[in-house]
Order: structure tokens, then sequence, then C-alpha cells
């Protein structure tokens, strides 16, 4: 059974770093691009980042490039969010997607 | 950025009755290689979104054949035959054509 299991969110004050994780199991991690993406409360879906199954590209939305990193450690499957410089309007829950299997998100809220 | 753009449903739909939804991309999303680049996801309420619908019209692994999508390369539509209670919750198209990956603002379906 796939599995995506995300870790590391919770409150952050502006400016500050968090990193996130997304543990995998159930498939060939490896073999696979995985994404980040976002859902602010009450509002829609909004793609953050992308990396290609051997972590060679990476792929960012213009408001987070510069202060996001992606990657991914295929040895651990386990997918990774580098995120600096955090403002406001990062807070979010953020998912770790195959596309076709989600996790189930993890809250970031970025407040003083 | 390409804009994705969906329609309202009259909420609320009686059970048993079909609904479609609509999604409108600001550029073709049909490629050389003859796909379309669009997805459709339900979202129900609390939950992760969920893959429905991949190249505008295949459907995901276990998804029933009650949804199925359609278009041509700017405008879609994913119909939704006798719906039940379990299809509550909010869709999404979303393009995958080119970075960044885009989403439309979601479409409620609320049951009667």
């Amino acid at each position: 059974e796939v599995q995506l299991v995300e870790s590391g969110g919770g409150l952050v004050q502006p400016g500050r770093s968090m990193k996130l994780s997304c543990a995998a199991s159930g498939f060939t991690f490896s073999n696979y691009g995985m994404a980040w993406v976002r859902q602010a409360p009450t509002k829609g879906l909004e793609w953050v980042a992308t990396i290609s199954y051997d972590g060679s590209s990476t792929y960012y939305r213009d408001s987070v490039k510069g202060r996001f990193t992606i990657s991914r450690d295929n040895a651990k499957s386990t997918l990774y969010l580098q995120m600096n410089s955090l403002r406001s309007e990062d807070t979010a829950t953020y998912y770790c997607t195959r596309v076709d299997y989600w996790g189930q998100g993890v809250m970031v809220t970025v407040s003083s | 950025d390409i804009v994705m753009t969906q329609g309202a449903l009259p909420n609320p739909v009686p059970s048993g009755e079909s609904a479609s939804i609509t999604c409108q991309s600001s550029k073709s999303l049909l490629h050389s290689n003859g796909k379309t680049y669009l997805n459709w996801y339900l979202q129900r309420p609390g939950q992760s979104p969920q893959l429905l619908i991949y190249w505008m019209s295949t459907r995901a692994s276990g998804v029933s054949d009650r949804f199925s999508g359609s278009g041509s390369g700017t405008d879609f539509t994913l119909k939704i035959s006798s719906v039940e209670a379990e299809d509550v919750g909010v869709y999404y198209c979303q393009q995958f054509l080119e970075y960044p990956w885009t989403f439309g603002g979601g479409t409620k379906l609320e049951l009667k």
C-alpha cells in the first residue's frame, strides 16, 4: 500500500526556517517525481515545487523561489521541503504528493 | 502562467442526478504527443485531494466509472453520473503541461 507521511510542521515566526519531511513507502520511491502542494486555510490548492525522480531537476513557484528548497533522499525514500525566510502568506497545509497519491498533510503556521 | 477557471454547480444536486463541472484553461493543454495535460481531483471534507482523472479522460485506479472526463484543448468537463453522498466535496482541475502547475479555484458539490 502506497503511503506518504508528512512531518515537521508547526508554528514558526516570520523570517525563520522550517523543514518538512515526507516518508514514502509501498512503492519504489526512486522511480517517481514528487511534489509539494499547499492549501491555505479555507483556500484552494496551490502547487509549490516538484523534483524529478533522481533529484536532478527541480521546479518552484515564483513566490517561493530562492526561499524554499525541495530535495530527496532516495536511499531513505524521503522527500523534503526546506523553507527559509517564512512569511505569513506561507501559512498552509502542505501536502506531499506523487500526483496519484497524497499524504495527509502537515500544517505550517507562520505567525509572531 | 496558465489560468484555470472552473464553473459553479447549481447546488444542491439531488441524489441520483448527474452533475457536470466545467474547467477552462487560458492555453491549450493539448501536447504535440496527442495527450492533454489535465487532471481532476476531489477533496472530500477534511481529507486530502484524491486523483480522479488524468490525461483529461483516463480514470485513476479505483475510481468509480460514474466519473468521466472529456474536453478539447482548452475546455473540459468532469461528469458525475448518479451523484452519491460520497461525491460531496470540492473538485479541482489542474494543468501539468508547463510550470507552474496551476489549479482551478475549485467547484463545490453539495447533495440534496
